[in-house]
């Protein structure tokens, strides 16, 4: 079965500092991957997602991800926070063990992110 | 606009009183789907519907009723709740079920029983 992992339940980084957030997949087939936003008393937004074309992916607001399938992650990145970032963001990879829909998303437990001036 | 619009936003109840959270989407999504989101559990699949007339259970559906009997809209009908579904739900769609299309989620409903 497909599983999400997100190290790190809270990350806090300075305004300007490179933000990294860690996600890892397990899953028996190359799978899609998404990352998601939630901003504070808002829905989830999607950030940007991987559907195996480039193994580099960018997304809105400068974010990117990385797809490395020999070390099954798809970590999150920017080179420079912005205050605006601080979110809770969450990885998630398609279901694959249900009969029904492929669309079904699984979703890690989110990262926190806080911006310090 | 397009967008899911659940409601409503904030919603207090009491043990075993009926309710209906309200969910529709403007962007003639086949796909529609309902999550609840717990400190430390992230987000949990409650039920999904590929079409009209077409659900299916989620990862978590015990206390929960869907129906979809138009391509819009999506309820989510708590029977009876009790103290344990006190969370934050999301309703989401999709342009389809297959795999690859990310979702736009609605703004949330937090529900608190008591």
């Amino acid at each position: 079965a497909q599983s999400v992992t997100q190290l790190g339940s809270h990350v806090s980084v300075s305004e300007g500092a490179l933000v990294l957030l860690r996600c890892n997949y397990s899953s028996s087939v190359p799978p899609y991957l998404f990352w998601y936003v939630q901003y504070p008393n808002q829905g989830l937004q999607l950030l940007l997602k991987y559907t195996s074309a480039a193994t580099l992916v960018k997304g809105i607001n400068g974010f990117e991800a990385e797809f490395k399938k020999s070390e099954t992650s798809f970590h999150l990145t920017k080179p420079s926070a912005h205050m605006s970032d601080a979110a809770e963001y969450f990885c998630a990879v398609t279901r694959l063990d249900y009969g029904g829909s492929q669309g079904n998303l699984i979703f890690g437990k989110g990262t926190k992110l806080s911006v310090k001036p | 606009e397009a967008q899911v619009t659940q409601n409503p936003r904030y919603l207090i109840t009491v043990t075993g009183k009926k309710l209906t959270v309200t969910c529709s989407q403007n962007m003639n999504h086949e796909y529609m789907s309902w999550y609840r989101q717990d400190p430390g559990l992230g987000l949990r699949q409650i039920y999904y519907s590929m079409n009209v007339e077409v659900t299916d259970k989620g990862d978590v559906p015990e206390g929960y009723k869907v129906s979809r009997k138009e391509k819009r809209n999506f309820p989510l009908i708590l029977e009876s709740p009790s103290p344990n579904q006190t969370s934050l739900y999301f309703c989401a769609s999709s342009l389809t079920g297959a795999a690859g299309y990310g979702y736009t989620f609605g703004s949330g409903t937090r529900l608190t029983v008591v």
